[in-house]
């Protein structure tokens, strides 16, 4: 198995542009997560799918992000307009099932907004 | 306020010898906790999952210890060797709902031949 698939792995852009990074779950994982990773906060849930669906938005920072999944096996988070606060890793996760479970990361997508 | 604290924040050790990783939380009600590497660059990777009832649980030369009654964890890397330096992260999960994770900083460790 390939893991979960992230991309880009890395991305630079100018303040007020759009960015969407890219996730592809492991096959048969029917939970799909999205994390960021700052040296100041550590690692913070984003937002979390099941079956597609999302369950849990309240870690998006504001209404600058948006994620979607629209099939079992891509997801995106998109951030518009992008602001130089927004730099970070971002980490996407996947599992089959949550509680209990273990939660597989992808590699990350370095993000860095001028 | 649910919390993972962990310590110390950084190490050195010297290649070979032994190391101890201390984990703190508040998190309740309490699910299970964990213990990731992360090597830098890279996403993290599980070591090991505990559960209210596990006291202690071994991945090779990792082990991870529990205390539910005081809330504290360890982990303890033993004859430590160069690829062990990344950054160890406890996480604990709570119980209800889906179980969401709660991060600590983690611990960057430095293994110097």
């Amino acid at each position: 198995d390939a893991g979960v698939i992230q991309s880009p792995r890395h991305e630079v852009t100018e303040m007020g542009q759009e960015v969407t990074l890219r996730c592809k779950p492991i096959s048969g994982h029917n939970s799909l997560f999205w994390y960021r990773q700052t040296m100041m906060r550590g690692l913070e849930l984003l937002i979390y799918f099941n079956n597609n669906v999302p369950i849990d938005d309240s870690g998006m920072p504001e209404d600058r992000f948006s994620a979607k999944m629209p099939n079992a096996s891509f997801s995106t988070l998109k951030i518009q307009p992008s602001e130089p606060r927004d730099s970070a890793v971002y980490f996407c996760a996947s599992s089959l099932g949550t509680s209990g479970v273990e939660q597989f990361f992808g590699p990350g997508t370095r993000l860095t907004v001028l | 306020k649910n919390q993972v604290e962990q310590s110390p924040q950084s190490l050195i050790i010297l290649e070979g010898k032994n190391c101890t990783l201390q984990c703190n939380y508040t998190v309740s009600p309490f699910s299970n906790l964990r213990w990731y590497k992360q090597d830098t660059g890279r996403g993290p990777v599980s070591l090991t999952i505990m559960t209210f009832s596990e006291n202690t649980k071994s991945n090779g030369r990792y082990t991870a210890t529990l205390d539910a009654d005081t809330k504290q964890s360890s982990l303890h890397i033993t004859a430590s060797q160069l690829s062990d330096s990344a950054s160890y992260i406890c996480v604990v999960s709570a119980a209800g709902g889906y179980n969401k994770l709660i991060f600590g900083a983690g611990t960057r460790l430095a293994v110097h031949p």
